[in-house]
């Protein structure tokens, strides 16, 4: 089982719609999460992080459930410049402090 | 602030030569810099975790003397692949962290292509 699982996609969706992705994690000992957006052959670039409470920034919002290991990403209002991967990332302390990715899922907001 | 450099930005070399790529932090002091890879339609996955001054820890499966590491000061890690190969060709990432230790600032990437 992979560290960080999340639904490949592609999701297609058109403008105006929400779109929600989510993310299992296996290790119950991971401590920070982050969604991080990622456009074809460029760096991944910070979304923003995942608190227990819930949190939001403008249309996006993330949610994280520690009892069942899972986060997700709302996106409402999608525009056409939401169009990326989105990576679920966890941190992990064994050692050093580490980021797991999540394998991504390609969002396609259509005209 | 929080911006890190790498250079180059693509290279393209043959089979069975040596490659250098930088990965430089421009406004901040990196105690700590990572090496990603990246194949096409997959995640980023840790290479290794490089210290200023210490040698580099390598995730399992990945060769430390293949992959050479180099973080000699805290604005500069240098990572060569030695003996390129063809199945070497990939995106290479590099982030950095400063005094927010739990924070990684991602560098635009390296696209390696071996011939």
């Amino acid at each position: 089982r992979k560290e960080v699982e999340q639904d490949p996609g592609p999701f297609n969706v058109p403008e105006g719609a929400t779109v929600a992705f989510n993310c299992t994690y296996s290790n119950s000992a991971s401590q920070s999460f982050f969604w991080y957006r990622q456009d074809c052959r460029k760096e991944p670039k910070l979304l923003m992080s995942v608190y227990s409470s819930g949190n939001e920034d403008g249309r996006f919002t993330a949610q994280l459930n520690r009892a069942s290991q899972y986060i997700s990403l709302l996106i409402r209002d999608s525009k056409l410049s939401d169009s990326a991967t989105y990576l679920c990332v966890v941190t992990t302390t064994s050692g050093t402090y580490k980021y797991i990715f999540g394998t991504g899922t390609r969002l396609k907001v259509l005209a | 602030g929080a911006v890190v450099s790498q250079h180059p930005s693509w290279v393209i070399c043959k089979s069975g030569t040596s490659v250098k790529i930088e990965c430089r932090s421009l406004d901040f002091q990196a105690t700590t810099m990572f090496w990603y890879r990246q194949f096409p339609k997959q995640s980023l996955m840790l290479m290794a975790t490089s210290n200023e001054g210490s040698k580099a820890t390598y995730e399992q499966g990945v060769e430390k003397d293949k992959f050479l590491i180099n973080h000699a000061s805290l604005t500069l890690s240098t990572l060569t692949v030695t003996s390129a190969h063809p199945e070497d060709s990939s995106f290479y990432i590099c982030s950095a962290s400063g005094t927010s230790w739990y924070e990684q600032y991602f560098g635009p990437g390296t696209r390696l292509t071996v011939t």
